[in-house]
């Protein structure tokens, strides 16, 4: 299994451009998420799902959109970045239901002009 | 707002010497996790704290949850260089979000 992957490792936008940040899962979990980790601040949930065609915000969405057709991908979009969403941007999935270990992915770092 | 703050922020320290880390909040969690992150990975799952007082022990981490359930702390004996990371602890509000803690960023020196 190769967990939870994403795409890119890195990346570098001008401020206006649009991208999608991509995430996979092959364990078949129902939750998926997007988290943004910023210096001191540890983690903020952007937006959330419970399964495919259900999606939810989090403490931080604004700037970004999610949609979840499938049960594996969860991607994140980028709709006219801006320096503020500068950050490294974690994907994570889990078993639904409360205490549940949840797997994240490696890291997106982006980077905002 | 439901937040979760760390203390230290910052800690470094000897091999071999004992340190504490703690995770407050105002807000009463279901239960509660702790992480560790390594530089470019992301946070690994180190233990999840359910009941108000529980103690649970990973070999020289030693977690507790408050009987309130509204803090926890992470103890670690005889700290070794690869214990060094970013330790984060994460809230379950119970509502579908985990309420993730601002992290203690350790440095153990040899």
């Amino acid at each position: 299994n190769a967990g939870v992957t994403q795409t890119p490792k890195f990346q570098v936008l001008k401020t206006g451009q649009s991208m999608t940040l991509q995430c996979a899962q092959d364990m078949n979990h129902e939750y998926m998420s997007w988290y943004r980790q910023d210096p001191g601040m540890g983690l903020r949930l952007i937006h959330y799902s419970v399964g495919a065609g259900i999606t939810d915000q989090g403490e931080v969405p604004n700037g970004y959109n999610v949609s979840r057709s499938t049960t594996e991908d969860f991607p994140l979009r980028l709709l006219s970045a801006a320096p503020s969403q500068t950050s490294v941007y974690f994907c994570a999935s889990r078993v639904l239901g409360s205490r549940n270990e949840q797997f994240f992915g490696p890291g997106t770092r982006l980077t905002v002009l | 707002t439901q937040l979760l703050e760390q203390s230290p922020q910052f800690l470094s320290i000897q091999e071999g010497e004992n340190l504490t880390v703690y995770c407050n909040s105002s807000s009463v969690f279901s239960s509660l996790q702790w992480y560790r992150q390594e530089p470019g990975e992301g946070p690994v799952l180190l233990v999840t704290v359910v009941t108000g007082g529980e103690v649970k022990k990973l070999k020289r981490l030693t977690f507790q949850f408050g009987d309130a359930r509204k803090d926890s702390s992470l103890h670690i004996t005889a700290a070794q260089p690869g214990d060094t990371g970013l330790y984060l602890c994460a809230g379950d509000s119970g509502t579908y979000k985990y309420i993730f803690g601002t992290g203690t960023r350790l440095k153990v020196l040899a």
